[in-house]
């Protein structure tokens, strides 16, 4: 079955800590992509990254890294010097095939408080 | 940058009646979604489309919904005889194709209100 997990529901922090937002996932598909989207309080739903299944690099996009391990099915996800402006909710997504296209599968999220 | 958007922002309605909830993909893509997070919950997919049809729907997706593609822009999902539990928002999404390697672009969605 494919699946994805965000076990954190919610973290709160102070302004400038490092958090980490955890994703493990489940899926038969050999291919796939990774995606995390965020969610501010606004409410709508903001592409941050793909990641696909053969690529094991980590990624940094100014203070935001990701660490894709495959040996351990986790797409972990970084924001390095916390701002008020992080605060979310944060979704990790997996594509998963089906006959003719694809959709994509969410975990339920982490609630991301940076508290100033 | 291009972004898909969605009207209304938010719709308040009787139970029973229809809505239509309406979405403008980004204009170069090929494939198009509607997604459901109920309050607090997973984003959830309904139902995706693809050369003026339906391509895939979710158990969700029952025959009370329908989706339509009714000109070259708009991208619109009916909800026959709404219920309580429809309350929820709802995501429009497009992409360029249909691969998985193809973000989908979410728009900011429309919160369903059911009374």
């Amino acid at each position: 079955a494919q699946k994805v997990t965000q076990a954190q529901t919610e973290i709160s922090v102070v302004e400038k800590e490092d958090v980490t937002l955890d994703c493990v996932y489940e899926t038969r598909d050999t291919t796939y992509y990774l995606f995390w989207y965020k969610q501010p309080p606004s409410g709508e739903l903001v592409f941050l990254i793909r990641r696909n299944s053969f690529d094991e690099q980590n990624e940094i996009s100014g203070r935001y890294s990701w660490n894709f391990q495959k040996s351990t099915s986790s797409f972990n996800f970084t924001i390095t010097a916390s701002q008020v402006v992080d605060s979310a909710v944060y979704f990790c997504a997996l594509t998963h095939k089906m006959d003719s296209s694809y959709k994509l599968i969410f975990g339920s999220g982490t609630r991301l408080l940076v508290r100033p | 940058e291009p972004e898909v958007t969605q009207t209304p922002s938010h719709q308040v309605t009787q139970m029973g009646q229809e809505v239509i909830l309406r979405c403008v993909p980004i204009s170069n893509h090929l494939y198009f979604y509607w997604y459901r997070q109920i309050l607090g919950q997973k984003v959830e997919f309904l139902v995706s489309f693809y050369n003026n049809e339906i391509s895939e729907k979710s158990e969700i997706f029952d025959d009370q919904f329908s989706v339509e593609r009714p000109d070259g822009s708009n991208f619109t999902l009916k909800i026959r005889s709404t219920k309580l539990e429809d309350s929820a928002m709802y995501f429009c999404a497009s992409s360029e194709a249909g691969g998985r390697n193809q973000p989908q672009h979410f728009g900011d969605g429309t919160r369903l209100s059911i009374l």
